[in-house]
């Protein structure tokens, strides 16, 4: 079955770029999605269809898609982005939605 | 938009659990909706698809057979109705408004869980 391979973690320092991958075969066809989920709180969506940005999401949050990969990128990362981060996407065959293991991001 | 799960617990191995979504702030109708589930420390993970007008329904494999995703639009109210219920079913499960853009899944909306603790 469909599998997205995520790094464990990323550390960053506050004000720095933090980015995170997800790896899956032809995942810039099947328009990913990311989602941040803080302890104890349910996931919020901060990226949809690879690239956009639902309202509400901080303009530092941007997505982008390359092949079998998929980016989030945090710009100016600050210490309340310190969180896991989900990437899924959409598989037809069969049909079933996918999750990544998740990225913990901590911000020293 | 508001999603408030209910009907979790703790149930012994192979016993049943009904699991409520109410849905608040949207019409419901117009929408497809998810499960989605996270045992305890770990990631997350799909449970079920079912289409606005319930006409399409998606398991991922661990459930099919022993789990029923349903809806009453009348009521704005998602189900999960789960039988046979196995200790790796411990979860957290999640309700997830589905926008369903270009026939792929944006769960934009998730309510805050209700936590099923399977054990003896």
């Amino acid at each position: 079955s469909y599998e997205l391979t995520q790094p464990p973690s990323v550390s960053v320092s506050p004000g720095q770029t933090a980015s995170i991958t997800c790896s899956g075969d032809k995942l810039g066809d099947k328009y990913a999605c990311w989602y941040q989920q803080k302890p104890g709180q349910s996931p919020v969506l901060v990226i949809y269809q690879g690239t956009k940005r639902p309202s509400g999401i901080p303009e530092r949050f941007s997505g982008s898609t390359s092949g079998n990969t998929a980016t989030l990128t945090i710009s100016g990362t600050q210490s309340m982005d310190e969180a896991d981060y989900f990437c899924e996407a959409w598989d037809s065959n069969p049909p079933h939605v996918v999750f990544g293991g998740g990225t913990k991001v901590t911000v020293l | 938009v508001q999603l408030v799960e209910s009907g979790g617990g703790l149930v012994q191995p192979g016993g049943s659990l009904r699991l409520s979504c109410a849905a608040s702030g949207f019409t419901f109708s117009s929408y497809s909706m998810n499960w989605v589930r996270q045992a305890p420390g770990k990631g997350l993970e799909w449970v079920s698809y079912i289409s606005s007008s319930s006409g399409i329904i998606y398991y991922t494999d661990s459930v099919k057979g022993r789990f029923t995703i349903s809806r009453d639009n009348d009521k704005n109210s998602l189900y999960l109705q789960m039988n046979s219920l196995r200790a790796e079913d411990t979860a957290v499960y999640f309700c997830a408004r589905d926008l369903r853009v270009r026939g792929t899944t944006v769960l934009d909306y998730w309510g805050q869980g209700t936590l099923v603790t399977v054990s003896s």
